[in-house]
């Protein structure tokens, strides 16, 4: 079974441009995370979706970031300016509904200069 | 406020030696569950253990095992016989709420412990 697929593993970018992450979660899992993980820190929640719902985004900085999960599948992660401090790893996890365990993707590692 | 406390921000062991990584956490929910995720340098994390409040006896999976002493809301993490591949960052997470109410799914995360396995 394929585990949570993120693209791109690695993106720089010059700070006050848009940048876009894509997380693929496991098949079957409804429920959808993005974390942020600044170095040397646990990660953070971002966003989190019910299918394709956005039940929990209290934490989501919404004058620069959007997300989306149009069909209660894959979900897009958007940053737009883009600021020096928004340099991390964002990480998305799934899991089942209401399953225990939340399996997370490799990350993408975000470089603002 | 929920809060995970890893006070080892580094931590040595030598290789087939046992370690334990501490976790304390503070919560007024009843209900709760308290995971341990490893994070190598490549970046997943990975799940290893799960512990609910409910739970009576300790969590064990492997060479892991979960020291939960629950009036002093600790949830240790114990590896046994360290090898070289359990170098990685360990995150100690807590979710609050039962599977099915609304709470449900979002995990605070500890500072982490980066641990090092000697040879």
């Amino acid at each position: 079974e394929a585990g949570v697929v993120q693209s791109p593993r690695y993106k720089i970018i010059e700070k006050k441009q848009p940048v876009a992450f894509w997380c693929n979660p496991i098949s079957g899992h409804n429920t959808l995370y993005w974390y942020l993980q600044n170095l040397g820190q646990g990660p953070e929640l971002l966003i989190r979706y019910e299918n394709e719902e956005a039940v929990d985004d209290s934490q989501l900085p919404k004058d620069r970031f959007s997300a989306e999960r149009l069909k209660g599948v894959d979900s897009t992660l958007k940053i737009q300016p883009a600021e020096l401090g928004d340099s991390a790893v964002y990480l998305c996890a799934s899991s089942l509904a209401f399953g225990n365990e939340q399996f997370f993707g490799p990350g993408t590692r975000l470089t603002v200069l | 406020a929920q809060k995970i406390t890893q006070t080892q921000p580094g931590m040595f062991v030598q290789e087939k030696e046992a370690v334990t990584l501490d976790c304390t956490y503070d919560t007024s929910d009843q209900s709760y569950g308290l995971f341990w995720y490893k994070q190598p340098s490549s970046g997943e994390m990975i799940f290893l253990i799960y512990q609910g409040s409910y739970d009576e006896q300790n969590a064990t999976e492997g060479r892991y095992s979960l020291n939960f002493q629950k009036a002093r809301k600790s949830a240790n993490l114990v590896i046994s016989a360290s090898q070289l591949g359990d170098s990685a960052m360990y995150f100690c997470a807590m979710r609050e709420g039962r599977s099915g109410s609304s709470n449900t799914g979002k995990l605070i995360f500890g500072q982490g412990t980066t641990l090092q396995v000697k040879p």
